[in-house]
């Protein structure tokens, strides 16, 4: 049963242009958001939050929205780098505790040059 | 301020032996958690604890595996008799407190069991 769904596990953008990324969740309870980037052999690196009670989170190029009617949340990058290329993880957590997450399969972004 | 530590990075066990992996939380952070990442796959959380106490093991596979965070010293995740399947990446992330506030997470373990 996967609560936490990245459907495409890849995207690339040119650099410059917007980069989104999707998840979709299916537990009504999930009261708090994240993304995490990952590079190969290192471990997650958080990137940005949101809370259940909020539509829009922003913090410089990241933008984090969620739309809780669609159980929808995506993350936009812009302008999009060559630094960004990562895999990226939506991440939920329920009640709060937000150590204990239920992840997405990650999606792995390619900005070309 | 070091991040979460882990070691060792790599771990070649065979078949039947125990692997011990090592977690050293962020100074500060009272809250230690533990994920497993198969190939190809998300992140799966196995374990939280505290200080001294296990407070949410319910990714914890019933067999073999276990954890510990004693009072002095790092988080521990043994799992013992290792089975090739066991061969994945394990991380570790602490936070300062249980409630809205991200996780950090170290540089991972990863066990190859041949």
């Amino acid at each position: 049963d996967q609560q936490v769904k990245q459907n495409s596990p890849s995207l690339s953008v040119q650099e410059g242009r917007i980069s989104i990324l999707n998840c979709d969740y299916t537990n009504s309870m999930f009261d708090y958001f994240l993304w995490y980037k990952k590079y190969p052999a290192e471990g997650p690196t958080f990137l940005i939050s949101i809370s259940s009670i909020k539509d829009k989170n922003e913090d410089g190029r990241f933008t984090v929205f969620l739309n809780k009617s669609a159980k929808h949340l995506s993350l936009h990058i812009v302008p999009s780098q060559p630094g960004d290329s990562a895999v990226y993880f939506c991440a939920a957590s329920e009640g709060g505790n937000t150590g204990k997450l239920i992840f997405g399969q990650g999606t792995t972004l390619q900005v070309k040059p | 301020n070091a991040g979460v530590m882990q070691n060792p990075r790599h771990l070649v066990r065979r078949r039947g032996q125990e692997a011990r992996l090592r977690c050293s939380p962020m100074k500060g952070h009272s809250h230690v958690y533990w994920y497993r990442q198969l190939p190809e796959e998300g992140l799966k959380f196995m374990v939280y604890l505290q200080k001294e106490n296990i407070i949410d093991e319910s990714g914890m596979p019933k067999e073999r595996f276990s954890a510990e965070f004693p009072k002095e010293g790092p988080s521990i995740l043994r799992i013992q008799q290792v089975v090739r399947g066991d061969s994945a990446a394990y991380f570790c992330a602490s936070s300062i407190s249980q409630k809205n506030t991200e996780a950090f997470f170290g540089q991972g373990t990863r066990l190859t069991v041949v």
